[in-house]
């Protein structure tokens, strides 16, 4: 069964650092292209950034460029998104997800996990 | 980016009815759209993928239609655990974006 487990979330102050893992399993890790989306309070959903599978090659929206680095270390089955100078508009519940293997949407989800950004 | 905009915001239904939500993008995205089904405190299920391709395990009162700017996802005949927000997703130029959402609740 394929699973996907956020952790990492919680509160931060504005300007803060927060780092989110996401654990995979059941599945082959390295094969899947893998992403990031978030959906803020009563708003709808919105991609953050993926990674390739090898990890090569990373994608960021641009709200968020210049402050997050997505990783995945395939030896772990886990991937990151390292998140600095967060701001209270990235208050949201952050989703990983996979890719489909043949196209760009995501096929499992994990359960989210919430980051709340406040002084 | 190409935007993507979902309509109506809220459909108001019984179950058996018939669902039919719309999604328009502002420039062409060929095939390139997927629908995704949302409930509170859940995961995401992607439902149909390249505008008409169900996803795996995907019930088949679920369809998706459409090309270029304007597609559909129709439930033929809503059951209970259909009632929830589904939205849009294009994967065609530039960022992935996602549709702002339509709310099917329990009439």
């Amino acid at each position: 069964e394929v699973q996907l487990l956020e952790s990492g979330g919680g509160l931060v102050q504005p300007g803060g650092s927060l780092r989110l893992s996401c654990a995979a399993s059941g599945f082959s890790f390295s094969s899947y292209d893998m992403r990031w989306v978030r959906q803020a309070p009563g708003k709808g959903l919105e991609w953050v950034s993926s990674i390739t599978a090898s990890g090569t090659g990373t994608y960021y929206a641009d709200s968020v460029k210049g402050r997050f680095t997505i990783s995945r270390d395939n030896s772990n089955n886990t991937m990151y998104l390292q998140m600095n100078r967060l701001r209270a508009e990235d208050t949201a519940v952050y989703y990983c997800a996979r890719l489909l293997l043949t196209s760009k949407y995501c096929d499992y989800w994990g359960q989210g996990i919430l980051v709340t950004v406040s002084s | 980016e190409i935007v993507l905009t979902q309509s109506p915001g809220t459909l108001s239904l019984s179950p058996g009815e018939r669902a039919t939500l719309s999604c328009r993008a502002s420039q062409s995205v060929g095939s390139y759209l997927g629908w995704y089904q949302h409930k509170p405190g859940q995961a995401p299920r992607l439902l149909i993928y390249d505008a008409s391709n169900r996803a795996s395990g995907i019930p088949a009162r679920f369809s998706g239609s459409g090309s270029g700017t304007d597609f559909t996802l129709t439930i033929s005949s809503l059951e209970p655990e259909d009632f929830a927000v589904y939205y849009c997703q294009q994967r065609s130029n530039g960022p992935p974006t996602f549709g702002g959402g339509t709310k099917v609740e329990i009439k």
